[in-house]
């Protein structure tokens, strides 16, 4: 059984570009919520995605928008990135969207905004 | 009332120690706490949950204690080991969100002393 990966590990750009972030969720699993954690804080949910429709938003402005995919992988994009984007970035994927089914995390991706 | 306060942000012991990890929560619709590890590198691993019609959990080494009167729970982890040493996390979240949003507390990084 393969684990949550997301891609890539790191990546840095710059103030005002735009940026995809991947993630493969576990096998079996349909849903994948994305959460931001910045340095030293708690991770915060950003929004989840199930069967292919968000199902749930956190207090992020639009310009954090995200996709699933039919296989049930997802992407984040982030529009004019701004220095306090700068952050790990966690997908968890999870059967069914329901909240009290375990959220299994992947590594993360690690954004630096200059 | 969406917050979840942790306490406290770093915790010393030695091995064999009962480290305790307090989490506090306003928002009554709360009813599902789990608990999160992670290790530097790595995402967030569930460790335990707990609802609110039981007092106390264990599971293995790790026990969680809930109040429901004081909108409190606690993670203790008995006979603590040097490799128990990462960072913390308590979450909460309404069951009946069906979104699986997990608003987590600030973390705690615990170090246990050979």
């Amino acid at each position: 059984e393969t684990g949550v990966t997301q891609s890539p590990t790191h990546l840095i750009k710059t103030r005002g570009q735009q940026v995809t972030l991947r993630c493969s969720s576990q096998s079996g699993h349909n849903t994948v919520s994305w959460y931001q954690q910045a340095l030293g804080q708690g991770p915060q949910f950003i929004f989840q995605y199930y069967r292919e429709e968000e199902n749930g938003r956190g207090n992020f402005p639009p310009r954090f928008s995200g996709l699933q995919f039919p296989n049930y992988s997802s992407e984040l994009n982030v529009n004019a990135l701004e220095l306090d984007d700068s952050a790990l970035y966690l997908c968890a994927s999870s059967l069914e969207g329901l909240a009290d089914n375990e959220q299994f995390f992947g590594p993360g991706t690690r954004l630096t905004v200059l | 009332q969406q917050q979840v306060k942790q306490s406290p942000q770093s915790l010393i012991v030695q091995k064999g120690g009962i480290p305790i990890i307090n989490c506090a929560y306003e928002n009554t619709a709360f009813d599902y706490f789990p608990w999160y590890q992670q290790f530097p590198g790595k995402g967030p691993a569930l460790l335990i949950a707990i609802r609110p019609d039981v007092s106390e959990k264990k599971e293995g080494r790790f026990t969680i204690s809930f109040n429901k009167s004081a909108k409190q729970f606690s993670l203790h982890i008995m006979d603590s080991q040097p490799g128990d040493s990462a960072t913390y996390f308590c979450a909460a979240t309404p069951i009946s969100s069906n979104t699986g949003k997990l608003i987590f507390g600030q973390g705690t990084t615990l170090q246990v002393k050979p």
